[in-house]
């Protein structure tokens, strides 16, 4: 199946500083990509979806100037966290879906964010 | 929105034991629906997925799933399970939200496969 890479798999940052998050799709041009956050013990809740050429897309109560989501190119989108809080800490998740015309899609290995 | 619901939470089962975890989506029409695994410390995986034709649904590692429309269901199933299917179960259905078109997941089941 396709590879999605995420990076960096754990980040420890302190209170107030900004994350970078990126997610690559190695072998296939991811036109809709999407980040999910999840908590310890619970399923994946959608953040937000950039889809190729358009800014990013976010679901109700994610704040976007917080989450800040690029999609630079087909292959690579990135997840900034802003002004970190420890309520922030959590895993993310990013998703690529690439023009197969059907809803599957691939997953990175996730980014573990704590924030101290 | 479409939606899934999983109903076992937490699943102990020794080795070679039968599995069956349950998976029910929300409303009917066309309907696409997925299985993924999460091992532990691992990224998600594809199980299985359905699209179309064939309700039974074969996937990797001896599981399989079959869509009953009747009954909204997809459940997951494997005849003998071995200690290395430790692992969350996600069921999955895509669902149109503010952000288009995403999969939508279901609570998850957190599977225990003791020796």
């Amino acid at each position: 199946g396709a590879v999605v890479s995420q990076h960096p798999s754990w980040v420890i940052c302190k209170s107030g500083t900004s994350v970078k998050i990126e997610c690559r799709s190695l072998d296939f041009q991811a036109t809709t990509m999407f980040w999910y956050r999840q908590f310890p013990k619970q399923s994946l809740m959608l953040m937000a979806t950039s889809n190729e050429g358009s800014k990013a897309t976010y679901e109700q109560g994610v704040e976007k100037d917080k989450f800040l989501i690029n999609h630079a190119s087909l292959t690579l989108s990135t997840l900034t966290v802003t002004s970190a809080h420890p309520e922030d800490s959590s895993f993310y998740i990013c998703s690529a879906r690439g023009r197969t015309g059907t809803f599957e899609a691939f997953f990175g290995q996730g980014t573990r964010l704590t924030v101290v | 929105a479409q939606s899934v619901s999983q109903h076992n939470h937490h699943v102990i089962l020794s080795e070679a034991a039968s599995l069956e975890l349950g998976c029910n989506y929300s409303y009917g029409g066309t309907v696409n629906l997925f299985w993924y695994v999460q091992y532990p410390g691992q990224h998600l995986q594809l199980l299985l997925k359905y699209f179309s034709g064939d309700p039974l649904v074969k996937g990797i590692k001896g599981f399989e799933a079959e869509f009953i429309k009747s009954k909204f269901s997809f459940n997951l199933r494997k005849p003998s399970v071995q200690w290395s299917d430790t692992a969350e179960y996600f069921c999955a259905v895509p669902s149109y939200s503010n952000s288009g078109y995403a999969l939508n997941f279901g609570k998850g089941t957190s599977l225990l496969v003791t020796p």
